[in-house]
């Protein structure tokens, strides 16, 4: 099992572009995480979903955020304009739902870079 | 609202010396504690969780209601213990992770 896949693993654009950012989890988890991480704030959780539904996205920093899941096997977080400080390593971690805190699985991180 | 308090960004100690990560939360329930660890060119992990009071790599970690610690602890570090550490707490009944900082631990030979 490859685990929780992530691309592109690189990205670099200009402010303003539009930046997708895509996520593969592992087959049969059913919750899926998005987080960013930098210096000063650390690891934040951006939003969750459980059976591809959006539960939690209060860590969504603003409108310019979007993330959407239109399948188990498939997420998308999307940053629309981009400016510099969306300049950070994004994580995707999937986990099973098995009613408890379970093990979250995290992919190898996108490293953005807005220019 | 639930926080996690990492109070040192880096931790350098010798080979064979006792290593002890802190971490402090603040929550009003009952929450899950996790250690996770980031080794050098790898994924971000789960290293152990309170609930299952287990040693993992030589690493414990006791969680302290009364103090609202739960620090990480190995009596005798390794080399290849040197990791980026992360203390994550979950609150009761939830599914998602709010991270400290993370700690560097870095052992010398």
């Amino acid at each position: 099992d490859a685990g929780v896949i992530q691309s592109p693993r690189h990205e670099v654009t200009e402010m303003g572009q539009e930046v997708t950012l895509r996520c593969k989890p592992i087959s049969g988890h059913n919750s899926l995480f998005w987080y960013r991480q930098t210096m000063m704030r650390g690891l934040e959780l951006l939003i969750y979903f459980n059976n591809n539904v959006p539960i939690d996205d209060s860590g969504m920093p603003e409108d310019r955020f979007s993330a959407k899941m239109p399948n188990a096997s498939f997420s998308t977080l999307k940053i629309q304009p981009s400016e510099p400080r969306d300049s950070a390593v994004y994580f995707c971690a999937s986990s099973l739902d098995s009613g408890l805190t379970d093990t979250q699985y995290f992919g190898p991180g996108t490293r953005l870079t807005v220019l | 609202a639930q926080r996690v308090t990492q109070p040192e960004k880096l931790l350098s100690v010798f080979k064979g010396a006792p290593v002890e990560l802190k971490c402090n939360y603040s929550y009003s329930g009952s929450p899950e504690l996790f250690w996770y660890v980031q080794y050098s060119r790898q994924r971000l992990q789960l290293l152990l969780r309170h609930i299952s009071r287990e040693s993992i790599k030589g690493f414990t970690a006791d969680l302290n209601k009364g103090e609202t610690s739960f620090h990480l602890k190995k009596p005798f570090a390794q080399e290849e213990d040197s990791a980026m550490y992360y203390c994550a707490l979950s609150p009761s009944g939830y599914s998602t992770l709010t991270f400290g900082k993370g700690t560097m631990l870095l052992v010398s030979p």
